[in-house]
């Protein structure tokens, strides 16, 4: 059973534009939530993470939102370029293990 | 200062044989895993180790074994290869355990069993 879930395979956006990247759990124990990005024939790359003692987490363009009633956690990425184009994984943690969502496939039109 | 690498790129088997799967890191990383990436998946996790001489089971070890004998390296076997196992491994590393600390990744290896 799937304890990370990303519900959206593909996600387009024009530059300049926000975007928005949602990521669902359900297990209440993970202590660290992660955002990794992928590009094709490459291994993925740490992006931004946060604690679940926070709720928000910025990186430069990058932002990360933690609602843990909901357990919810998104990405925003302000503004999209179109090097942002890639596939983001959600990954959640507990212990020494790691959940990683399906990704959403990004694309960010020029 | 290579990072995470993994060694073959692409291989093909027939069922039924086997391989070890390389991965190597010259961070001295304490932690190192093995997942498999299939579509509609994610990343799973198989194995992983949290330092020299130590393996532990993930969330789909079936099917594979894992050594950890030298820190920089951490192999991956399928000692019968199945179609099932068909899939894009990569591993990954981090310094230490926990969430916070980020897990770099290698290249992945893309293995398709007939």
């Amino acid at each position: 059973d799937q304890q990370v879930k990303q519900n959206s395979p593909s996600l387009s956006v024009q530059e300049g534009r926000i975007s928005i990247l949602n990521c669902d759990y359900t297990n209440s124990m993970f202590d660290y939530f992660l955002w990794y990005k992928k590009y094709p024939a490459e291994g993925p790359t740490f992006l931004i993470s946060i604690s679940s003692i926070k709720d928000k987490n910025e990186d430069g363009r990058f932002t990360v939102f933690l609602n843990k009633s909901a357990k919810h956690l998104s990405l925003h990425i302000v503004p999209s370029q179109p090097g942002d184009s890639a596939v983001y994984f959600c990954a959640a943690s507990f212990g020494n293990q790691f959940y990683f969502g399906t990704g959403t496939s990004l694309t960010v039109i020029p | 200062n290579a990072g995470v690498t993994q060694t073959p790129k692409f291989r093909v088997l027939k069922t039924g044989q086997s391989m070890t799967l390389l991965c190597a890191q010259d961070m001295n990383h304490e932690y190192m895993y093995w997942y498999r990436q299939d579509p509609g998946m994610g990343l799973r996790l198989i194995h992983y180790s949290v330092g020299e001489g130590t393996t532990a089971k993930g969330e789909v070890p079936d099917g594979y074994n894992v050594s950890r004998l030298k820190k920089q390296n951490f192999l991956l076997g399928l000692e019968s290869a199945a179609p099932s196992q068909t899939s894009v491994y990569f591993c990954a590393s981090t310094l230490a355990g926990g969430g916070y600390n980020e897990q770099f990744f290698g290249p992945g290896t893309r293995l398709t069993v007939l």
